[in-house]
């Protein structure tokens, strides 16, 4: 079985402050592991992955992940958050026998940058 | 290039009627996957169709159906629809498929069951 923690509801965080959200796993054998974010009334945007190799990733908009095997944690980061990045995040996790594709996400963590 | 399309963008429906939901993966994308997304939860992951076939379905009753078509797109179908049926769903394609191969959702429909 896959799982994936998202221990924050809700993360604050003023304008030009880092961001981290925060996100656990649990797979047999090696994860793959995602990052979503969605916005309202919208569908998931893709902002980046980890496979294997580096275990720093770094995606879309200023995004980053470091993948920790020891503590099976895959935290998202931003160096500098923007009023824009307010939104839902979503943490991911599939693996090679997972049943197709299957993503397996986290319940999501709002985040809301303040001006 | 069109993203990840899907129709119709919101749905009302009554308990026990049955529904039709339809996806069309970014060109060039052979697989499509389905998934529900409750208010307030991550994403549950319904069917996985590649290349016209199911690879894998999750834990969802026999209500739930889906198949593929030649040109890649997809439908899904519930039947006997329920009030917890009430869902954002969400369609995703990728190139291959696979486990480490990128899925790119759909902007979703909205099924609200009264």
């Amino acid at each position: 079985a896959q799982s994936v923690a998202q221990p924050e509801d809700q993360v604050n965080v003023a304008e030009g402050n880092p961001l981290t959200v925060k996100c656990t796993y649990s797979v047999s054998g090696n994860p793959y592991l995602f990052w979503y974010v969605q916005y309202p009334n919208r569908g998931l945007q893709f902002l980046l992955k980890y496979i294997t190799g580096d275990n720093l990733v770094k995606g879309s908009y200023g995004f980053e992940a470091e993948f920790n095997k020891s503590q099976t944690s895959f935290h998202l980061k931003k160096p500098s958050a923007l009023v824009s990045d307010s939104a839902l995040y979503f943490c991911a996790v599939s693996h090679l026998k997972a049943a197709g594709n299957k993503l397996t996400f986290g319940g999501g963590t709002r985040v809301l940058v303040k001006p | 290039d069109a993203g990840v399309t899907q129709s119709p963008t919101h749905l009302i429906k009554t308990r026990g009627q049955q529904v039709t939901l339809r996806c069309s993966p970014i060109s060039g994308h052979k697989s499509v996957s389905w998934y529900q997304q409750v208010l307030g939860q991550g994403p549950q992951f319904i069917f996985q169709y590649y290349e016209k076939e199911e690879r894998g379905r999750g834990n969802f009753p026999d209500r739930f159906s889906a198949r593929q078509f030649p040109n890649y797109s997809s439908e899904l179908n519930v039947n006997a629809l329920l009030l917890g049926d009430s869902a954002l769903y969400l369609c995703a394609s990728s190139f291959s498929g696979t486990g480490t191969d990128t899925q790119y959702f759909g902007p979703g429909t909205r099924l609200t069951v009264l």
